[in-house]
């Protein structure tokens, strides 16, 4: 079995100032982990995965996650905050197979809705 | 490479009708899955198919809803009878199978009045 907890339901954050989305991951395998972003009344965008190679993954615009096993976690940085960063984000767990490649269904946390201040 | 298209992008049904949500895998991806959103929620897990096969419908409701992949067009989630329950964005993914990477088409939000 597997699950995902986002830790904040809501982030706020002043334009130009660090992001930072925390998640945590349950999983009975080895897991590859992703980080999604909606915008409003829009499709998911894929921001990074992690599936078992380097444990810092570098995402599009500026976006990185740190997989850390030992604290079950995969929180979502950025070091400075765009007013267009903000949207919702959704970390999300796929158990990975034996050849280090992830399959079936995914699993999605309740999401973390990110504002973006001027 | 067009990606996930999904059809319509918003559809309005009456309670008791029928909803035809449909789904185009991207090009050479073999493998489809269907999630909805209620609002307020994150994606849930409905269905997982292949070409002509149900791989897994753990996430579907037993009554009502059902899907298929056939051999030659899109995935079809189909939901007969409607009930305002049922008002949601539902989500089609594709992958070329073993090889991960999800993507994912803009959705179909349904409106049931």
């Amino acid at each position: 079995a597997q699950s995902v907890t986002q830790l904040d339901s809501h982030v706020s954050v002043s334009e130009g100032t660090p992001v930072l989305l925390r998640c945590n991951y349950s999983s009975s395998y080895s897991p590859s982990l992703f980080w999604y972003v909606q915008h409003p009344n829009k499709g998911l965008q894929l921001l990074l995965k992690y599936t078992s190679a380097a444990t810092l993954v570098k995402g599009i615009n500026g976006f990185e996650a740190e997989f850390k096993k030992s604290e079950t976690s995969f929180h979502l940085t950025k070091p400075s905050a765009h007013m267009s960063d903000a949207a919702e984000y959704f970390c999300v767990v796929s158990p990975l197979n034996a050849g280090g490649t992830s399959y079936g269904k995914l699993t999605f946390g309740q999401g973390t809705i990110l504002t973006v201040h001027p | 490479n067009a990606g996930v298209m999904q059809n319509p992008r918003h559809l309005v049904r009456r309670r008791g009708q029928e909803a035809r949500l449909r789904c185009s895998p991207m090009k050479g991806h073999s493998h489809v899955y269907w999630y909805r959103q209620l609002p307020e929620e994150g994606l849930k897990f409905m269905v997982y198919l292949q070409k002509e096969n149900i791989i897994d419908e753990s996430g579907m409701p037993k009554e009502r809803f059902s899907a298929e992949f056939p051999k030659e067009g899109p995935s079809i989630l189909r939901i007969q009878q409607v009930v305002r329950g049922d008002s949601a964005a539902y989500f089609c993914a594709s992958s070329p199978g073993l090889f991960g990477g999800y993507t994912f088409g803009s959705g179909t939000r349904l409106t049931v009045v």
